[in-house]
């Protein structure tokens, strides 16, 4: 059964760069076709998905974060990072990773259980 | 690229059928899927491909398709129903590939 775990910094920096990892446990992270993917949360907000990679090196980005945002993998760890560029308070949120089934169909089992990142000086 | 629109509230007395909309401009060539999220947790895929249901869901969940508008059916809702549900879809040849619904509070009276 595939888990998915999110890590990194509860706290970030105004103008600093938000990084988070993905590690992928008790499956492949080779596996042909997978869009391994990012999700974000504002507070009491819905769902927002912010980019995918995909055989490990075609990505797809939502295009209001495209200039900040790279996504990529390691598959030698099994991790998929996140790194954002100049945060601001806008891109406080719970952050999930997700797998992403692949296919023109595309959707996203499992998921992460999420990470609170905070951006306050 | 694609706007999907959930009513933000849906109330139902137990036992009842609650039934939850996603609407979006030219989605009818595209599969629907729908999520559930109860509070402090990560959304769980309910319906796939706008009517299939994975393992583990149960049957009283269902999920319907009419042109641009697809609907998650709750039937005889019971208390441990009340979640936000999310709508979703993904289109790779579009600029905004992954898209989610504006959410729906579902509450059990």
């Amino acid at each position: 059964q595939v888990r998915l775990h999110e890590s990194g910094p509860g706290l970030v920096k105004p103008s600093q760069t938000l990084s988070l990892t993905c590690t992928v446990s008790g499956g492949s992270i080779l596996s042909g076709g997978l869009y391994w993917s990012w999700i974000r949360q504002h507070p009491g907000k819905g769902l927002e998905w912010i980019g995918s990679i995909y055989y490990s090196d075609i990505t797809y980005y939502n295009p209001s974060l495209k200039s900040r945002l790279t996504i990529s993998v390691d598959t030698s760890k099994k991790q998929i990072s996140l790194k954002l560029t100049s945060v601001s308070a806008a891109d406080t949120a719970v952050y999930y990773c997700a797998r992403g089934t692949g296919g023109s169909w595309n959707w996203f089992d499992p998921w992460g259980q999420g990470t609170l990142v905070t951006v306050s000086s | 690229s694609y706007v999907l629109t959930q009513p933000p509230s849906v109330s139902v007395a137990p036992g009842q059928t609650a039934r939850i909309t996603c609407g979006g401009n030219n989605i009818g060539g595209k599969s629907v899927h729908w999520y559930q999220q109860k509070p402090g947790q990560a959304p769980v895929v309910v319906v796939y491909v706008d009517t299939d249901r994975p393992s583990g869901i149960p049957e009283r969940f269902s999920g319907s398709r009419s042109g641009n508008t697809a609907t998650l059916t709750i039937s005889r809702v019971e208390a441990e129903d009340e979640a936000d549900y999310h709508c979703q879809l993904w289109d790779p040849n579009s600029e905004h590939s992954g898209v989610f619904g504006t959410g729906t509070k579902v509450t059990v009276l």
